[in-house]
């Protein structure tokens, strides 16, 4: 089966401007999940879709980022207006409704530069 | 604190070698406990998880968790240039969502 695909794979950016992250899980997942690691820190948890439903966003920074799942397909993950510490590695995960979603697979990653 | 520690290393071993990676934790609601390896420019990829205390073996991999202490520890036999990696542990509670710790990166060297 495809694995987990998400473009852009390297985005840089001015600070101001706006980006958006484009995830497409693999098919049939429902799960559907956003993690960004920053530099020199641990990868942590931004958000829990289940089809297009938001389940768990308490990992947000802040409401300049949006994250959206149109139709339980692929979501997107909008930054505006970016600030410098936006700069990292955005990960995408999904996995089936069941069994339980510990059998993630993660995406390549966007690593996201905001100058 | 952070709710997983793990040491980033950098750890390198000579080809063969047993290598030991460790982490600890300190949210008691963490049920299943996960490793993932992570290759240069890639994304983490599950390499083994445990539910609970426990033992798992898996060819050269074994995952060790024990709640008691929460200890975490993945040991790799006979050590092969190709499992230089970062490698990453991780726990889940009840919410589906992984708590990581920092990585350990490994080199092993022919």
């Amino acid at each position: 089966e495809a694995g987990v695909t998400q473009f852009p794979s390297h985005s840089v950016i001015e600070k101001g401007q706006t980006v958006t992250l484009r995830c497409d899980p693999i098919s049939g997942h429902d799960n559907l999940y956003w993690y960004r690691r920053v530099m020199g820190k641990e990868i942590k948890f931004l958000l829990h879709f289940v089809k297009e439903s938001k389940q768990d966003e308490s990992g947000m920074p802040n409401n300049r980022f949006l994250a959206e799942r149109t139709g339980g397909t692929y979501s997107t993950l909008k930054v505006q207006p970016a600030e410098l510490e936006d700069s990292g590695v955005y990960f995408c995960a999904s996995s089936r409704l069941i069994p339980m979603g510990y059998g993630y697979t993660f995406g390549s990653g966007t690593r996201l530069t905001v100058v | 604190q952070k709710e997983v520690e793990q040491d980033p290393g950098p750890l390198s071993v000579p080809e063969g070698a047993i290598v030991s990676l460790n982490c600890t934790y300190s949210n008691s609601a963490f049920q299943y406990f996960m490793w993932y390896r992570q290759y240069s420019r890639k994304g983490p990829e599950l390499l083994m998880y445990t539910y609970s205390s426990g033992n798992k073996e898996d060819g050269r991999f074994t995952a060790q968790v024990d709640k008691s202490s929460k200890y975490i520890s993945l040991f790799i036999r006979d050590s092969q240039p190709s499992d230089s990696a970062t490698y990453l542990c991780a726990g889940m509670g009840g919410a589906q969502k992984l708590v990581f710790g920092q990585g350990t990166r490994l080199t092993i060297n022919p």
